[in-house]
C-alpha cells in the first residue's frame, strides 16, 4: 500500500512570492495534519484536517492556511514567504482524528531565498 | 501548553549495546507517547507508542516505558544495530487530539559496528 505522499519534493521560492504544497493520505485515511520541521529540530505543528472541517491549528501567523478536499487530500497555503519559513514541510494522516497514530510523509523541503 | 523534553541531544553506542532515550513532559493530561525514528531525507516513522493506562510496551528489541507520576517516558533499544543510526524523536499529545503532537527536539543515535 502507498504511504503518504507529497509533492513537490524540493521547492526553491523567493522572498515574498506565494507556495502550495500537497498532500495524498493513506487510503482509508480521512485525518490529515500538517508539521513544519526546521533543521534539526523536531516537527512544530501547524493544522489537523478531519473530513474537510479544520480540527485543531498550531501557533502559526494567518499567512498560513490549508484545505481538505472531498477526497482527503490536502494542499498547505503559504502567502508572503519570509527567509524564516525554509524548513522541511510535513504531512501525516490517520485513520480518524482520534484513537490512530499519525504516519508521515517524506516531506516537501522549502527553500526560500 | 504542552513541553517535551528530550535527552539526550546525541548518543553513540557499539553494536549490540543498549540505548535509552529520555523524554519528560510537562501537561498531566498528555496521555499518548508515540516515538518516532527519522532517517536522513526521510519523513518520521513511528516505531512504537504507548497509552498512560499501561506502564511499559516491547515490541521485539524495542521497549518504551512510562512514570505517570513523574511525568517521565524512555524508549529502549536492545541489541543495536547500525541500521538503527537515526534520529529518534518523542513526542506526547492527548489521546483523541493525536493530530497535534507536541515534539522534543530528537536524538541522533549512531551506532558503530
Amino acid at each position: 500500500d502507498a504511504g503518504v505522499t507529497q509533492s513537490p519534493t524540493h521547492l526553491i521560492k523567493t522572498r515574498g512570492q506565494q507556495v502550495t504544497l500537497r498532500c495524498s493520505p493513506i487510503s482509508g485515511h480521512k485525518s490529515v495534519s500538517w508539521y513544519q520541521q526546521v533543521l534539526g529540530q523536531g516537527p512544530q505543528f501547524i493544522f489537523q484536517y478531519y473530513e474537510k472541517e479544520e480540527r485543531g491549528r498550531g501557533n502559526f501567523p494567518d499567512r498560513f492556511s490549508a484545505r481538505q478536499f472531498p477526497n482527503y487530500s490536502s494542499e498547505l497555503n503559504v502567502n508572503a514567504l519570509l527567509l524564516g519559513d525554509s524548513a522541511l514541510y510535513l504531512c501525516a494522516s490517520s485513520v480518524a482524528d482520534s484513537n490512530s497514530p499519525l504516519h508521515f510523509g517524506n516531506g516537501t523541503r522549502l527553500t526560500v531565498t | 501548553g504542552e513541553n517535551v523534553e528530550q535527552h539526550p541531544s546525541t548518543l553513540s553506542v557499539q553494536e549490540g549495546d543498549s540505548a535509552v532515550i529520555k523524554c519528560t513532559y510537562s501537561d498531566s493530561a498528555s496521555n499518548y507517547f508515540p516515538w518516532y525514528k527519522q532517517e536522513l531525507g526521510k519523513g518520521p516513522q513511528l516505531i512504537i507508542d504507548i497509552r498512560s493506562n499501561v506502564g511499559e510496551k516491547k515490541d521485539q528489541r524495542i521497549a518504551v516505558t512510562l512514570n505517570k507520576t513523574a511525568k517521565h517516558f524512555s524508549l529502549h533499544i536492545t541489541e543495536t544495530q547500525p541500521e538503527d543510526s537515526a534520529v529518534y524523536f518523542c513526542a506526547a499529545s492527548i489521546w483523541g487530539s493525536q493530530g497535534n503532537l507536541i515534539f522534543g527536539k530528537g536524538t541522533k543515535l549512531s551506532v558503530k559496528p
